[in-house]
């Protein structure tokens, strides 16, 4: 069983439509980090959330951590090709370690 | 700065064989995370080291194991390999321990158990 679970499992749409993926938990994190991971390589950091309620935005991306820090969202503005990709969230709890979740599979179609 | 670099790439081998990955971390880092990735599982954390100490460990049988030396390299080994076993295995630096902190993850090493 996952700590962390995140919906949809695949998501394929056209370019420039946008879309939400969500991480879910019971559990409380002290910060939840989200990556990108590409075919052949490992994940790539995009953005750590560490405060309830705290929304970040990264150009079309923005995040946001829920009140009770035991979830969060990316939104994705406008997607394009370049979008596609492995998105994961990780949670950090205070035992030091980092929990995973499955990841959904981006395809942004040209 | 150089990136985290994992050798090999790719690696075959047979059921029960043993196997030693290696990972090199940005230089500075003292924090070497270990991960195995598999479509069914998703990515599921090994181990950390710091210091040449162990600071965590997943749910994984004695069959893995890890070290840490004085430059912050790591190596981790997996003996009497099973079919199951076959993954990307990641590694991930960080400049310290704990899940808080940014970690850089290297490019994996693929393994392939027949």
């Amino acid at each position: 069983t996952q700590l962390l679970e995140q919906s949809p499992q695949f998501l394929s749409i056209q370019e420039g439509e946008n879309l939400t993926v969500y991480c879910n938990s019971s559990s409380v994190f002290s910060s939840l980090q989200w990556y990108r991971q590409e075919p052949g390589e490992g994940p790539v950091l995009l953005v750590t959330v560490v405060t309830g309620g705290e929304v970040k935005k990264l150009k079309r991306l923005t995040f946001q951590f829920g009140d009770a820090r035991k979830d969060s969202s990316l939104h994705i503005t406008a997607a394009q090709p370049g979008d596609t990709g492995l998105y994961l969230c990780a949670g950090a709890r205070n035992d030091y370690k980092l929990s995973f979740g499955a990841g959904t599979t981006v395809t942004v179609r040209a | 700065k150089a990136g985290v670099t994992q050798t090999p790439r790719y690696l075959i081998k047979t059921r029960g064989q043993q196997v030693t990955l290696s990972c090199s971390p940005i230089s500075g880092h003292r924090s070497v995370s270990w991960y195995q990735q598999t479509p069914g599982q998703g990515l599921q954390f090994l181990f950390e080291y710091f210091s040449e100490t162990q600071r965590n460990k997943g749910n994984f049988p004695g069959r893995f194991s890890g070290r840490q030396f004085s430059n912050s390299r790591s190596e981790m080994n997996v003996s009497t390999l099973e079919l199951g076993d076959s993954a990307l295995y990641l590694c991930a630096s960080s400049l310290s321990s704990g899940g808080n902190n940014e970690q850089f993850f290297g490019p994996g090493t693929r393994l392939t158990v027949l």
